[in-house]
């Protein structure tokens, strides 16, 4: 299984500004995934991490909200771009190394919005 | 779009006792999978189902796909405090890529 690393783990940020966060495997991966998990709910999937090309957006996700690029097969990032309380969440990376593989998940990015 | 249900929402048990999750949907999935995230983790998978009737299992725990791949149940005998965490059910469609839904979730907490 992959071991997957996000930084941070955790920031408190104020409205209008926006964070990076980093998602990192220690090995190449086909696929790599960005997903919400708002307090107390479920997994929701933002967008799939393309390599080299545009992410794929998922319905109520759009780019200029959640930029994110994939400079490698190794390394992703997402942006949480002008903070609004409401986009306090867990963000995860996921990944799979095979298409239609198991998916591997990282501990998550802790996001506070004052 | 596609939901997965999951109930019970919350259960609080004690130790010893079993418990049955569970996971429906109206849709097929070609597989589905298991998780369990416990606080300030992502979620860990457990278990992936392929076939319609297939039943797996991991220790105490049980998982069964529906036959016709629409739903699935967490059967957990003899339950103990290591087994608190939000488990979720996760469905993989066909033509997806990998893409996953996921579950509502299930809050189970353990007690002595």
């Amino acid at each position: 299984s992959a071991v997957i690393s996000q930084k941070p783990s955790r920031d408190i940020c104020q409205r209008g500004t926006s964070l990076t966060i980093q998602c990192q495997v220690d090995s190449q991966v086909t696929m790599m995934f960005w997903y919400r998990q708002q307090p107390g709910q479920s997994l929701t999937l933002i967008a799939t991490a393309n390599q080299g090309s545009e992410a794929t957006y998922e319905s109520g996700f759009v780019i200029d909200k959640f930029p994110i690029s994939r400079p490698n097969l190794t390394f992703s990032t997402l942006t949480v771009s002008n903070m609004s309380p409401e986009d306090s969440s867990i963000y995860l990376c996921s990944v799979s190394q095979v298409v239609r593989e198991t998916q591997y998940f990282g501990p998550g990015t802790r996001l506070l919005v004052l | 779009t596609q939901l997965l249900e999951q109930s019970p929402q919350f259960l609080s048990i004690q130790e010893g006792e079993n418990l049955t999750v569970y996971c429906n949907s109206s849709s097929v999935f070609s597989s589905l999978q298991w998780y369990r995230q416990e606080p300030g983790e992502g979620p860990v998978l457990l278990v992936t189902v392929v076939t319609g009737g297939e039943v797996k299992k991991l220790k105490r725990l049980t998982f069964q796909f529906g036959d016709a791949r629409k739903d699935s149940s967490l059967h957990i005998t003899a339950a103990q405090p290591g087994d608190t965490g939000l488990y979720l059910c996760a469905g993989e469609s066909s033509g997806t890529a990998s893409k996953l839904t996921f579950g509502t979730g299930t809050r189970l907490q353990v007690t002595l």
